[in-house]
């Protein structure tokens, strides 16, 4: 059974701080990571994706990956209320096989 | 360029009644996914497919459960009869896979607010 795994929460951070999300896979052959953002009573939406192992920026998110430690993590640097939501991490599970796996998402409160 | 669109965006319908629910995908995407959400189990992938063909359907809950692809711009997810239990927030979804890095970033429609009383 390949599996996404993510601590449901909720996560809560005060503003301005880093917020460190996490995720763990099940399929040593993943080929590539993707994180979504999630705002209540709305459609997943993409925040960046990482396909080779250590770290990825952009703007204030850093996406880091460990292939051999079989995780993948998000950063959130100067953490702002509109990061409140749900982040999913998802999965693309090996080459040949083009379907994303979600795991069920992260709940994430940045504190006023 | 027009998103993934998906109508209807809410229903609600009695338990037995049939239900279909509608996708466009982006242009020019070569595949389309169906997905469902709910609290208990998260997003889950119903079914896929590519250039229109299904590829992967184990997802489908049951034989209740169907999905065609006539053409590139249009699938439908048909549920006959509904239950209760199938009230979730389904959400189609579309990519162009990037053979470059292995890579299928999909790209969500709003979703279908389905509710079976």
């Amino acid at each position: 059974q390949k599996e996404v795994e993510q601590n449901s929460g909720p996560l809560s951070v005060p503003e301005g701080a880093i917020a460190s999300l996490n995720c763990t896979y099940s399929d040593r052959g993943s080929q590539s990571f993707f994180w979504y953002r999630q705002y209540s009573g709305k459609s997943p939406e993409l925040i960046m994706f990482i396909y080779s192992n250590g770290d990825k920026e952009d703007g204030r998110f850093t996406a880091q990956l460990n292939k051999a430690s079989q995780y993948v993590s998000l950063l959130i640097r100067d953490s702002q209320p509109s990061d409140s939501a749900t982040y999913l991490c998802a999965v693309n599970m090996f080459v040949g096989d083009d379907k994303i796996i979600f795991g069920k998402g992260t709940r994430l409160h940045i504190l006023p | 360029d027009a998103g993934v669109i998906q109508s209807p965006r809410h229903e609600v319908t009695e338990m037995g009644q049939e239900v279909t629910l509608r996708c466009k995908p982006i242009s020019g995407h070569d595949y389309l996914f169906w997905y469902r959400q709910t609290m208990m189990r998260g997003l889950e992938l119903l079914i896929y497919f590519n250039n229109n063909v299904p590829i992967d359907d184990s997802g489908m809950p049951e034989d209740r459960f169907s999905a065609k692809m006539p053409n590139a711009s249009f699938s439908t997810l048909k549920i006959q009869p509904s239950e209760p239990r199938d009230s979730a927030v389904y959400f189609c979804a579309s990519s162009l896979i990037n053979r470059a890095y292995s890579g299928n970033t999909i790209y969500f429609g709003e979703g279908s607010w389905l509710t079976v009383v």
